[in-house]
């Protein structure tokens, strides 16, 4: 069953503008992977969150952590027409420390 | 330091005929992830192998579909008497430890069955 469910599915904003994503899951986690895939190539590794953290930044981006609430949001600040992409959350749980579980995924346009 | 490799990166075959699928991780990685994905939507997990070991293949069709990870080689994913059903991008991911460590993922094979 999906664990990762991301919303919006999709998003187009100027660039320039701050860009946020958000990912659900259903069960208690070990950590929250945030990859992005441009069309037609496989997936890059953005940011990985523990489940005892609550924030981390990478550049442009910040990812947010909310064990209570099983949500996890990225934010991409300053867009840049090279951030069109898909983003997606991937999750692994207590019951397996290698099985990553996929959302479908947010599709991100920048205008510019 | 190459990344992962996957080839071929489309393969086109007729309904009956077997598709292989190779994947070459990263140097120094000895796990290995075989993914499929539908045009819009996530991954789903297929198999996982170590070398010359599957470890979990619960996401794998247990008909038609086998992997493997050899000492020397690639990994393959074969998929024998394709039908349409299969048309879809494969994509291969490799890790250094199998436990919680960020992927590194291949350009995927886009088969397609006509």
């Amino acid at each position: 069953s999906q664990q990762g469910e991301e919303d919006p599915q999709a998003l187009s904003i100027q660039e320039g503008e701050n860009a946020t994503m958000n990912c659900s899951y259903k069960t208690s986690i070990n950590n929250l992977q945030w990859y992005r895939q441009n069309s037609g190539r496989g997936l890059v590794h953005l940011i990985l969150i523990r489940s005892n953290e609550r924030e981390k930044h990478s550049g442009r981006l910040r990812v947010t952590l909310d064990t209570s609430k099983k949500s996890s949001s990225l934010l991409i600040t300053a867009s840049r027409a090279a951030d069109t992409a898909s983003y997606f959350c991937a999750t692994t749980t207590m019951d397996s420390n290698y099985q990553l579980i996929w959302g479908a995924g947010t599709k991100l346009i920048i205008k510019p | 330091n190459a990344g992962v490799m996957q080839n071929p990166r489309h393969l086109v075959r007729r309904r009956g005929q077997e598709a292989r699928l190779r994947c070459s991780p990263m140097k120094g990685h000895s796990h290995v992830y075989w993914y499929r994905q539908l045009p819009e939507e996530g991954l789903k997990f297929m198999v996982y192998l170590q070398k010359e070991n599957i470890i979990d293949e619960s996401g794998m069709p247990k008909e038609r579909f086998s992997a493997e990870f050899p000492k020397e080689g690639p990994s393959i994913l074969r998929i024998q008497q394709v039908v349409r059903g299969d048309s879809a991008a494969y994509f291969c991911a490799s890790s250094p430890t199998g436990n919680n460590s960020p992927l590194h993922f291949g350009n995927g094979t886009r088969l397609t069955v006509t």
